[in-house]
Order: C-alpha cells, then sequence, then structure tokens
C-alpha cells in the first residue's frame, strides 16, 4: 500500500521557474526521502530530511517537513529541461536508520517547458 | 565505480511460471532491498537482505522469496506468476547508516 500522495500529480513549468511539490504521509517517520525518475527506469535518491529536521537544502533543491501536519515539500529553483522527471517522496517508518524499506508515495511527473 | 546491476533487464513469462531476477549491489553496500512498481505508481517495498537474511517484508504473499549471498548479491523469485505481476521489478542497495538508497535500472516483467 502507498503511505501517502504526492500533490500535483503532474505539473508543467516553463524552464527557469521554480516547481514545488508537496507530499503527505500517514504514519510516523524517522525520516523522509525524495527521489527522481527518469522515464521508469531507476530511481535516483535526492536528498533525506529527518524528522527531528524542518528544512534541507541541496544546490537547486530545498525540502521542508512538517511533522505535525505529516507532510513535506520539494522546491526546485530555476528549473532545466533535465528535471523533466517523476519525483517520489519515500519514508522510513522502521528502526529509524537510513537503510530502512521505504514507503513510497504516487509521485508528481514534471515537465519543464523549453 | 559500477552501481547497482540488474539481470535481465526484460522478460517475459507465462502465468503459472517461476522467475529469478538477480541483483548486484553497489560496491561497498551490504544492505539489499527489492521493490515492485507498476505502471503509473510509486514503488513498493518487497522486502530487505541484511547479512544473508531477510530483515523486513513489506505486505507481498509468500510466492516472492529472495535470497542474499555472501558477496552481497541478492536474487529475487516469484512463483505461480500471476499477470498482475507483471510491473519492474527494482533492487535498491545501502550500507548500514547510509543516507539514500542506489537503485538498479529495473527488471521490466511481463506475465502472458
Amino acid at each position: 500500500s502507498q503511505q501517502g500522495e504526492e500533490d500535483p500529480q503532474a505539473l508543467s513549468i516553463q524552464e527557469g521557474e521554480n516547481a514545488t511539490m508537496n507530499c503527505s504521509y500517514k504514519t510516523s517517520i524517522n525520516n523522509l526521502q525524495w527521489y527522481r525518475q527518469n522515464s521508469g527506469r531507476g530511481l535516483v535518491h535526492l536528498i533525506l530530511i529527518r524528522s527531528n529536521e524542518r528544512e534541507k537544502h541541496s544546490g537547486r533543491l530545498r525540502v521542508t517537513l512538517d511533522t505535525s501536519k505529516k507532510s513535506s515539500s520539494l522546491l526546485i529553483t530555476a528549473s532545466r529541461a533535465a528535471d523533466t522527471a517523476s519525483y517520489f517522496c519515500a519514508t522510513a517508518s522502521y528502526s529509524g536508520g537510513g537503510a530502512d524499506g521505504l514507503t513510497f508515495g504516487k509521485g508528481t511527473h514534471l515537465i519543464i517547458q523549453p | 565505480d559500477a552501481g547497482v546491476t540488474q539481470s535481465p533487464t526484460h522478460l517475459i513469462k507465462t502465468r503459472g511460471q517461476q522467475v529469478t531476477l538477480r541483483c548486484s549491489p553497489k560496491s561497498g553496500h551490504d544492505t539489499v532491498s527489492w521493490y515492485q512498481q507498476a505502471l503509473g505508481q510509486g514503488p513498493q517495498f518487497i522486502f530487505q537482505y541484511y547479512e544473508e537474511e531477510e530483515r523486513q517484508r513489506g505486505n507481498f504473499p509468500d510466492r516472492f522469496s529472495g535470497h542474499q549471498f555472501p558477496n552481497y548479491s541478492s536474487e529475487l523469485n516469484v512463483n505461480a506468476l500471476l499477470l498482475g505481476d507483471s510491473a519492474l521489478y527494482l533492487c535498491a542497495s545501502i550500507t548500514r547508516g547510509g543516507k539514500g538508497y542506489t537503485f538498479g535500472s529495473g527488471t521490466r516483467l511481463t506475465v502472458v
């Protein structure tokens, strides 16, 4: 079963604009991760945020986590055509380590228009 | 440095048959997880292997089984294939304490 839902399901923006995706989840978590997937192939890990953190940055990525609302957001600034992909949030709820099995949402399909 | 390697890349099987998928983790990683991804859906966690034992399991029937070898590589076995088993099967590896999985490109299984 899916842990959470990404919103929106699909997003189309112009190159250079910022893209924001949201993720909601249902149960208590130890950490939340974001992954990118191109053309239905392997996933690429983008960023991990722990349950006691509220915000993290990595390059053009900014992730926030609100455990009281059980939600997270991923912001991609200054989007590029190469950012076109599906983005998934994933939660870890077991032992709290980075090696836990993950529960994924259904993803947001992001299209960057040139 | 090779990442996660999965074989085969594509596979067609007949309903009722059995299938074995293989995965070599990224160098230095000792934990392997398997996921099933149906078209248009997010990956679903099948199980995780560490030190040659199944450590965590998702909501999948016993038809799904696995193995991890001393060199950390892993196999996923599915018995009595159903049409609904058609999906992309992803292998991911990590080291204990790691901050994110490395995924392979997957095996596309089609059951006819």
